[in-house]
């Protein structure tokens, strides 16, 4: 039973068109997230939602817009997609803030590999 | 500006042996270190952490190394087995403005049989 789950695993789609990955945990936790992993690896943090309230939000474009209709879904919808958009998006969760020790272990999902022609 | 890194991109170790990972962070704010693996296709998974109150956790296998001085820690394992063989990922927290976790670019081990 997947504890963090997201769908598509994989999208292929063009530019300007809008997509959207959805989220769910059934961990019970109160905290979960949207990471980007880009072509350099990197795992950068783009959203953070307590109990359906946003509590990061980084520098990311207003293209993308997270929505969490309660506390286990948390979707990622994208408007006019571009190249740069192509990564690895990874949906987490976590029972308390993520860098706290002991509840903040991150449980992530398998990630949705984006690209954009 | 990235303030974890991983320098190695990748590292290859013969079953049996040592496997020694390394991550160096920036921010002195940082207090809470984590280092996360990772399968192909798969989620990142949690593995072992530690805070800066202590300069070594061990669990099993696996051990990591804090130096704070010279902000840098390293994951050993030992001995290395073929399963290890994935993406290691190092992150780090802290107060205020460092509170949410900041990943490196990760080191993909494979241990060769």
């Amino acid at each position: 039973d997947t504890a963090v789950s997201q769908t598509p695993k994989y999208l292929v789609t063009q530019m300007g068109n809008d997509k959207s990955i959805k989220c769910e945990q059934n961990l019970g936790h109160d905290t979960m997230y949207w990471y980007k992993q880009d072509s350099k690896k990197f795992l950068k943090i783009m959203f953070s939602y307590n109990n359906k309230e946003l509590i990061i939000n980084e520098t990311v474009p207003n293209r993308f817009s997270p929505k969490s209709p309660d506390k286990a879904h948390l979707n990622l919808h994208i408007n006019s997609l571009e190249l740069g958009d192509s990564a690895v998006y990874f949906c987490a969760s976590s029972e308390g803030l993520a860098g706290l020790p002991n509840t903040g272990e991150l449980f992530f999902g398998e990630g949705s590999r984006l690209t954009v022609l | 500006d990235q303030q974890v890194k991983q320098n190695s991109p990748s590292l290859s170790v013969q079953e049996g042996r040592i496997s020694i990972l390394n991550c160096d962070y920036t921010n002195s704010m940082f207090d809470y270190f984590l280092w996360y693996k990772k399968y192909p296709a798969e989620g990142p998974t949690f593995l072992i952490s530690i805070s800066s109150i202590k300069d070594k956790n061990e669990d099993g296998r696996f051990t990591v190394f804090l130096n704070k001085s010279a902000k840098h820690l390293s994951l050993h394992i030992v001995p290395s087995q073929p399963g290890d063989s994935a993406v290691y990922f190092c992150a780090a927290s802290g107060s205020g403005s460092a509170r949410q976790l900041t990943f490196g670019s990760g080191t993909q081990l494979t241990v060769l049989p």
